[in-house]
């Protein structure tokens, strides 16, 4: 039978506000940190990503912050649209090694 | 367009039967990688091929297999081994192992056992 999966973490949001999405990281020795959104049904796309030797990094309308000291994640999304609806999640790298941590559902209001 | 193809979109699997899931690049990517991907979870790797005619298997790999005897071509068959196969499984290519920046991600099949 199928199995009973855990419930992802959700947020909702106001059209217009901004977004925070949170994720923590296991490894300290990763060194390339991505953010994927990915919509219901669809294969994950990448949105922004940051390396180890970095704290901040903006994009359009996204912003993605790292703080190593407590393997923190964040991804900062401007002025959230209804587009923005959907799964986010991160994924950390190092050597050849990828683990993708399990997501946020992003809801936005109108 | 270059991109990755599943298919098909849904697929439906009887108790005891073997099913095939289609994975096509058209990037020229060495790399390529079957993960599955269950409700709350994080992407789960089943396999991997760092180029043709080599694979190796991920953290989850039993009651899969898979073959790489083309270069765009990655398919994944879920065997009756398989007890729970019900999931989203995505199929991904990079440049090269291990390149997660380069990742694209096909639009996924979602396998449901009948």
């Amino acid at each position: 039978g199928e199995s009973v999966g855990l419930h992802l973490p959700t947020l909702s949001v106001q059209e217009g506000d901004n977004s925070i999405i949170n994720c923590a990281y296991s490894n300290s020795a990763s060194d390339y940190f991505i953010w994927y959104k990915q919509e219901s049904g669809k294969g994950p796309q990448f949105i922004i990503d940051i390396r180890s030797n970095m704290d901040k990094r903006q994009g359009q309308r996204v912003t993605v912050l790292l703080n190593k000291t407590v393997k923190h994640l964040s991804l900062q999304i401007a002025a959230t649209q209804p587009g923005d609806s959907a799964v986010y999640f991160c994924a950390e790298t190092s050597y050849d090694k990828v683990i993708f941590g399990p997501g946020t559902s992003l809801s936005v209001i109108p | 367009d270059g991109g990755i193809t599943q298919s098909p979109k849904y697929l439906f699997r009887k108790e005891g039967q073997n099913v095939t899931l289609s994975c096509e690049q058209n990037l020229n990517h060495d790399a390529m990688y079957w993960y599955r991907q269950d409700p709350g979870q994080g992407l789960r790797l089943i396999y991997y091929s760092q180029i043709v005619n080599d694979f190796q298997k991920g953290d989850i790999a039993e009651g899969y297999s898979v073959s790489r005897e083309k270069k765009e071509s990655f398919p994944l068959t879920v065997t009756s081994a398989q007890k729970n196969p019900t999931a989203f499984y995505l199929c991904a290519s990079s440049i090269s192992l291990g390149r997660a920046w380069g990742y694209t991600f096909g639009s996924g099949t979602r396998l449901t056992v009948v």
